[in-house]
C-alpha cells in the first residue's frame, strides 16, 4: 500500500541551526501540506503546496519556514533558524486532489523535532 | 480562528462499554473527518461526513455531523483494547479546502 514517508524519524539540533525536514509523497500525490504537533497539543496546519508553489500558509508559517519540492519525488520543509518552540513532531501530508469529501489526505509517520 | 473543541478530553472505559466522543464548533465546516493516531505515528484517516445530518457507521463505530456542520460525535459500541489511542476531528473549512483544522483529541483507555 503507497505510503508517505519521512526522515528522519529523529532530529535533534541546536538552536538557531538550519533544519530540512524531507518527505516522499505517494507518487501520483499532486497536493502536499506540512502539519506539526507541539508535545501535548493539537495538530496544526502549517502550510499546503500544489503546483510548485504554496497554495496557503498558516500564522505560524513565518519567513522562517520554506517548502520546496526539488525533484520529482521529494517535498521538503526547511526551518532556517531552529528556535526552542520549534521542537514538535511534524507530520508531511498529500492528496491525489485538493482535499475535500471525496478526498483523503495520507499522513506520513512523522519527524519529531528537537531543538537544544 | 477556528477551533474545534473534544470532549472528554480522557477516557477510560472497560471493554465492553459504550462511549461518546464530541467534537463542537462555532465555525460551519464544509465537511469533518475523524482520525485516529497511534504514538509515534500520523494521524489515520477514519471517516469524512460531509451532509449535515449525516451518519456513518464504521463497525462498532457511528459517525454523525451536525445538521448545521458545525459538530460532530463519535459513537463506539462495545468498545475494545484494541480502540485505546487518540481520537480526533478535523474540518475542513467552507470556501477553503486545502487545509484541516484539528480539534484538541481524545485520548482513549479501554481496559480488559
Amino acid at each position: 500500500e503507497p505510503e508517505v514517508t519521512q526522515t528522519p524519524s529523529h532530529q535533534v539540533t541546536q538552536m538557531g541551526q538550519e533544519v530540512i525536514l524531507r518527505c516522499v509523497p505517494i507518487s501520483n500525490h499532486l497536493y502536499f501540506y506540512w502539519y506539526r504537533q507541539i508535545l501535548g497539543q493539537k495538530v496544526e496546519f502549517l502550510v499546503s503546496f500544489y503546483n510548485n508553489e504554496i497554495s496557503e500558509k498558516s500564522e505560524i508559517f513565518d519567513d522562517q519556514f520554506s517548502v520546496e519540492r526539488p525533484d520529482g519525488s521529494n517535498f521538503t520543509l526547511k526551518i532556517r533558524s531552529t528556535k526552542l518552540e520549534d521542537s514538535a513532531m511534524y507530520f508531511c501530508a498529500s492528496s491525489e486532489r485538493r482535499q475535500g469529501a471525496n478526498t483523503e489526505a495520507f499522513f506520513g509517520q512523522g519527524t519529531r523535532l528537537t531543538v537544544v | 480562528t477556528q477551533l474545534l473543541e473534544q470532549s472528554p478530553q480522557f477516557l477510560s472505559i472497560q471493554e465492553g462499554e459504550n462511549l461518546t466522543v464530541y467534537c463542537n464548533s462555532s465555525s460551519v465546516f464544509s465537511s469533518l473527518q475523524w482520525y485516529r493516531q497511534e504514538p509515534g505515528e500520523g494521524p489515520v484517516l477514519l471517516v469524512t461526513v460531509v451532509t449535515g445530518g449525516e451518519v456513518k457507521k464504521l463497525k462498532r463505530l457511528t459517525f454523525q455531523f451536525g445538521d448545521a456542520r458545525k459538530d460532530s460525535s463519535l459513537h463506539i459500541t462495545a468498545a475494545q483494547p484494541g480502540d485505546t489511542g487518540l481520537y480526533l476531528c478535523a474540518g475542513l473549512h467552507t470556501g477553503t479546502a486545502s487545509k484541516l483544522t484539528f480539534g484538541t483529541g481524545t485520548r482513549l483507555q479501554v481496559t480488559l
